[in-house]
């Protein structure tokens, strides 16, 4: 079983904005990391650290962090958001990285 | 621009093995650690193993730890993932990443291989 949890499915209105989260203890100690990743395709780095960006990215994603929560944030969802969301971050051991078991977002 | 190739997946039978490739190019490949992450059909994805940038320290989950073995060449910027005993639940996309830097953020994923563990 994970050790980070995630809601299996979230749904958002165009242009909305919608929250994702992802529960875990090693959220604690490690920042989370979140992916895209569309059908038949390889994941996508969307945010990483504390609120960082890959290049490319839109700024409509953003994250934050609280507790044993991390979060992502997408302001003003557009349909091109609607895709299968992963946190990761490492596990308790520190050794090992650890995925959340994914949030399918659907725009509508 | 950064390229992960990955290579080597097919059909094999249950206890046979297989050996994945991933080829590297766009990036100073022995700077970087590197990981191999899977998903199986319709499910979320489940990582696999770590290798240091100089190979030093490997990690693997416990799903595989015993059966798979990951290692890398840097002269040829290549990671490997060896699977032996291979089991039906290990059928899945494998994807070869690249770490960020320190930290356990992957910045960068293969397409992916398929590997399909049937009688």
């Amino acid at each position: 079983s994970s050790e980070l949890t995630q809601d299996p499915a979230v749904s958002v209105a165009l242009g909305q904005t919608v929250r994702i989260t992802c529960q875990g203890d090693s959220l604690r100690s490690y920042y989370a990391s979140w992916y895209q990743q569309k059908p038949g395709q390889a994941p996508v780095l969307v945010i990483y650290g504390k609120n960082d960006r890959p290049s490319g990215i839109p700024d409509r994603f953003s994250g934050s962090s609280s507790g044993n929560t991390a979060s992502l944030t997408i302001t003003g969802a557009q349909a091109e958001d609607e895709s299968d969301y992963y946190c990761s971050s490492r596990d308790s051991s520190g050794h090992h990285l650890v995925f959340g078991g994914g949030t399918k977002l659907t725009v509508l | 621009q950064v390229q992960l190739v990955e290579s080597g997946g097919g059909v094999v039978q249950p206890g046979g093995s297989l050996r994945l490739s991933c080829a590297a190019s766009g990036f100073t490949f022995s700077s970087y650690g590197m990981h191999w992450v899977r998903q199986a059909p319709g499910k979320g994805l489940e990582w696999v193993a770590f290798i240091r940038y100089d190979g030093s320290n490997k990690y693997y989950a416990d799903s595989v730890k015993g059966r798979f073995t990951i290692s890398r060449d840097n002269s040829k910027n290549t990671v490997y993932l060896q699977m032996n005993s291979l089991r039906a639940e290990d059928t899945a996309v494998y994807y070869c990443a690249k770490e960020r830097t320190t930290g356990a953020t992957i910045d960068y994923w293969g397409q992916g291989t398929l590997v399909t563990v049937s009688s």
